[in-house]
């Protein structure tokens, strides 16, 4: 069986001021890690992934967020943020099975960006 | 170009009716989904197909009933619609293998009254 779980469902950051969106995850196989990101009244975009090879990844928007395994943790970090990044964050794993994937969310953050 | 294209973005139904959204992707990924993500932001599994073929099924209510008619559309069919069945459902598409991300829709808000 596989979880992901977001420990905060709502981080406030004045802008400019850096951020960590906390995502842990439990499974007994390899996983592949996502973060998406949900703008007001859209759909999800893909933020980032760790597929294999180097733990830290990056964004083109200047988040990252890095693949721990022992503490089987995958947080995202921005070092300053702007309004234009309040949004919902979810974090998500995939599990390959019998060559299909299935792809589980945890439950969401919500950063505001407070000007 | 739209990659995943849901129609209608909004629903609007009394009690009972039945209803279908639909979902085109244009990116010639052969896996397909459906998601269901409530008030409180949550998001989970309904349906899977990669070519044509159902391969994941989650306990979902039989009034919910996924079609596929070819690999770059799947549709969704809810039979005797309930207040409960109100929330947002979102369409995503990836490659059935591979190191792939899925892609999803603008997602349709359906509202049962």
């Amino acid at each position: 069986a596989q979880s992901v779980t977001q420990l905060d469902s709502q981080v406030p950051v004045f802008e400019e001021a850096p951020v960590e969106l906390r995502c842990n995850y439990s499974s007994s196989v390899s996983v592949y890690l996502f973060w998406y990101v949900q703008y007001p009244n859209q759909g999800l975009q893909l933020l980032l992934k760790y597929l294999s090879g180097s733990t830290l990844v990056e964004s083109i928007n200047g988040f990252e967020a890095e693949f721990n395994k022992s503490q089987t943790s995958f947080h995202l970090r921005k070092p300053s943020v702007h309004i234009s990044d309040t949004a919902e964050y979810f974090c998500a794993v995939r599990k390959n099975s019998g060559g299909y994937q299935k792809v589980t969310f945890g439950t969401g953050t919500k950063l505001q960006v407070i000007p | 170009d739209t990659a995943v294209s849901q129609t209608p973005k909004y629903l609007v139904t009394q009690m009972g009716n039945d209803k279908s959204i639909k979902c085109e992707q244009n990116l010639g990924h052969d896996t397909m989904y459906w998601y269901k993500q409530d008030s409180k932001k949550f998001l989970k599994i309904m349906f899977s197909y990669n070519n044509k073929e159902l391969i994941i099924n989650e306990t979902v209510p039989n009034r919910f009933s996924p079609k596929s008619p070819d690999k770059a559309h799947l549709n969704l069919h809810i039979n005797s619609l309930e207040l409960g069945d109100s929330a947002v459902y979102f369409c995503a598409s990836s490659h059935g293998t591979g190191d792939t991300e899925a892609f999803f829709g603008q997602g349709t808000r359906l509202t049962v009254v």
